[in-house]
């Protein structure tokens, strides 16, 4: 089955900075990568996704990159904010037939931004 | 509108003694998964639900655990004789119909078995 990679497990940044993690995935199949934020008490939140059709996606200070030859792919966040602290858990699901709902998930980074 | 509810929020257990899990979906999603998410640990898939179709049970971790989806609605998750490695956080999610539709999850429901 389908194996996602997730690095760093932590990342401490400044207000302002930009920070980046970054995923790879074992299956040539998927074709669907969703970015969860996740706050401390409450389920994952979608914040961005990207289809293998594309290879960059950009929404306000959030940016996901995609290199399906290499098999990973990333996200940015630029002007980092205090509020930008959660964990983030990238996601992948395999392609076709009737099994592109199951997301295999990242075991998540930790943000923190200090003030 | 509303989003995925679960119930209960936290939910405390001694070991042996069975649970039940309750999640309500977004009005109009006819996709349901649950999810496990242990401690430093990333979601780990359980059952996925859809319409009146048969349930993906590949994730489930062992015949303890179980789900029904009543009237393609409301689902419950029921781990049976609960061990102390199933504490965890039992998260919920919902999707309309169709290929790699966002999943939207739940604030998920904290079980510790004792």
């Amino acid at each position: 089955g389908e194996n996602v990679e997730q690095h760093p497990s932590t990342l401490s940044v400044q207000e302002g900075d930009s920070a980046v993690i970054k995923c790879t995935y074992s299956d040539s199949a998927s074709n669907y990568f969703p970015w969860y934020k996740q706050e401390l008490g409450k389920g994952p939140q979608l914040i961005i996704d990207i289809r293998s059709n594309v290879g960059e996606k950009k929404d306000q200070r959030i940016a996901v990159t995609l290199n399906k030859t290499a098999k990973h792919f990333s996200l940015h966040i630029t002007e980092t904010q205090p509020e930008d602290s959660a964990v983030y858990f990238c996601a992948a699901s395999i392609g076709g037939g009737g099994s592109n709902y199951k997301l295999t998930f990242g075991k998540g980074t930790l943000l923190t931004v200090n003030p | 509108g509303a989003g995925v509810s679960q119930s209960p929020s936290n939910k405390v257990t001694e070991k042996g003694k069975d649970v039940e899990l309750r999640c309500d979906p977004i009005s109009g999603h006819t996709a349901l998964y649950w999810y496990r998410q242990s401690l430093g640990q990333g979601l780990e898939f359980l059952i996925y639900f859809q319409g009146n179709s048969a349930p993906d049970k590949s994730g489930l971790p062992s015949d303890r655990f179980s789900a029904e989806r009543t009237g393609g609605s409301v689902s419950t998750l029921t781990i049976q004789r609960t061990q102390q490695e199933d504490s965890a956080v039992y998260l919920c999610a919902s999707s309309e119909r169709g290929l790699a539709k966002t999943q939207y999850f739940g604030p998920g429901t904290r079980l510790l078995v004792l």
